[in-house]
């Protein structure tokens, strides 16, 4: 198993659209997680962070199951600018070092 | 927010040379810093670890002594790719631990690397 996989995409949805992606990881020690999203030849910028069983900041939503050793985020109401590739980022080892995900390619079309 | 800067942002240079990135943290201290590697349609792959005032701790398959790191400060990480070859062209990001409880790190804009 990789140690972090997501959703392979890419999501084509319509905007006002809800759209969910997935990751899973491997490492059961990881605390603390991240969802980073990434514009096309931009730098990650954060997201969310989510420390305990889920996180919500406006149309996002950001939810976490240890047991089952992974993350969603949830984008309700979907805009146009929310066309990105949205990358999972988890922890390794110490609350340093961290692994990105694949990414999952959103486009919120007209 | 935590501003991260890096210079410069793009740079096309001759197979042999060298050429060094620089990572700021421009509003806060980072003793550790990161830089990563994307090549297209690829995720981020990390390269090192810089801590200040101590060696890089490198990634598997990262030569050391071509990437060569030196954390002069606080605020301060380079990255020098020596005798860069067309393979080693990529984007180059760097980015700054703002916070080592929880882990959030934060990104400079990226450095476009083009060997010819």
């Amino acid at each position: 198993r990789k140690e972090v996989e997501q959703d392979p995409g890419p999501f084509n949805v319509p905007e006002g659209a809800t759209v969910a992606f997935n990751c899973t990881y491997s490492n059961s020690a990881s605390q603390s997680f991240f969802w980073y999203r990434q514009d096309c030849r931009k730098e990650p910028k954060l997201l969310m962070s989510v420390y305990s069983s889920g996180n919500e900041d406006g149309r996002f939503t950001a939810q976490l199951n240890r047991a089952s050793q992974y993350i969603s985020l949830l984008i309700r109401d979907s805009k146009l600018s929310d066309s990105a590739t949205y990358l999972c980022v988890v922890p390794v080892g110490a609350y340093d070092k961290v692994i990105f995900g694949p990414g999952t390619s959103l486009s919120v079309i007209p | 927010g935590a501003v991260v800067s890096q210079h410069p942002s793009w740079v096309i240079c001759k197979s042999g040379t060298s050429v060094k990135i620089e990572c700021r943290s421009l509003d806060f201290q980072a003793t550790t810093m990161f830089w990563y590697r994307q090549f297209p349609k690829q995720s981020l792959m990390l390269m090192a670890t810089s801590n200040e005032g101590s060696k890089a701790t490198y990634e598997q398959g990262v030569e050391k002594d071509k990437f060569l790191i030196n954390h002069a400060s606080l605020t301060l990480s380079t990255l020098t790719v020596t005798s860069a070859h067309p393979e080693d062209s990529s984007f180059y990001i760097c980015s700054a631990l703002l916070d080592p409880t929880f882990g959030t790190q934060y990104f400079g804009p990226g450095t476009r690397l083009t060997v010819l």
